[in-house]
């Protein structure tokens, strides 16, 4: 079975503050896709990031940065120098690679509010 | 290049009805897969179509059913609709049967009073 726990239900942070959302994930698999979503308040999940369950670099595209740790099962996400444009709903996701199954799982969010 | 679109945006039905929920997926792509977001909580997988038949399938009863046309569009049907199937329906649509890579359209709001 395959669980994603996002314990953070909402963060509220003022405008230029750096704020990371924890992600910490379940799965006997050993190879599987993590993902992260950003929800906007127009419902459309937007695709931010893929990563594999070999690669265990992180990552930074502009203001935002992954770090994936598999010896902690946790696939963080941190946005420096906030803006308000970053408020959304964030999900992280686990999809198996193996077993044929496809489906995947998502958390239940993290709200973040960017106050200005 | 259009994006994933759905229709309606929103929807109320009233317990017991039957609501049909429509999905046109992204240009260039053959697979579409059905999500269910209750308020507040993460999407959860109903079913996947590929080639006109579904794929894969979440823990969801046979009241929900699907349908794919030969243009990829997509139908998801819902049948005797209760109170607890309230929630925004997403449609994701990829490449080749599979969930690498999905393109999520805004979703429809269904609302059953």
């Amino acid at each position: 079975a395959q669980k994603v726990t996002q314990a953070q239900t909402e963060i509220s942070v003022v405008e230029k503050e750096d704020v990371t959302l924890d992600c910490v994930y379940e799965t006997r698999d050993t190879t599987y896709y993590l993902f992260w979503y950003k929800q906007p308040p127009s419902g459309e999940l937007v695709f931010l990031i893929r990563r594999n369950s070999f690669d265990e670099q992180n990552e930074i595209s502009g203001r935002y940065s992954w770090n994936f740790q598999k010896s902690t099962s946790s696939f963080n996400f941190t946005i420096t120098a906030s803006q308000v444009v970053d408020s959304a709903v964030y999900f992280c996701a686990l999809r198996s690679l193996s077993g044929g199954s496809y489906i995947p799982t998502f958390g239940r969010g993290t709200s973040l509010i960017v106050h200005p | 290049d259009a994006g994933v679109t759905q229709s309606p945006t929103h929807l109320i039905k009233t317990r017991g009805q039957q609501v049909t929920l429509r999905c046109s997926p992204k240009s260039g792509h053959d697979t579409v897969s059905w999500y269910q977001q209750a308020l507040g909580q993460g999407p959860q997988f109903i079913f996947q179509y590929y080639e006109e038949e579904e794929r894969q399938r979440g823990n969801f009863p046979d009241r929900f059913s699907g349908h794919q046309f030969p243009n990829y569009s997509s139908e998801l049907n819902v049948n005797a609709l209760l109170l607890g199937d309230s929630a925004l329906y997403l449609c994701a649509s990829s490449l080749g049967g599979d969930s690498y890579e999905q393109y999520f359209g805004p979703g429809t709001r269904l609302t059953v009073t």
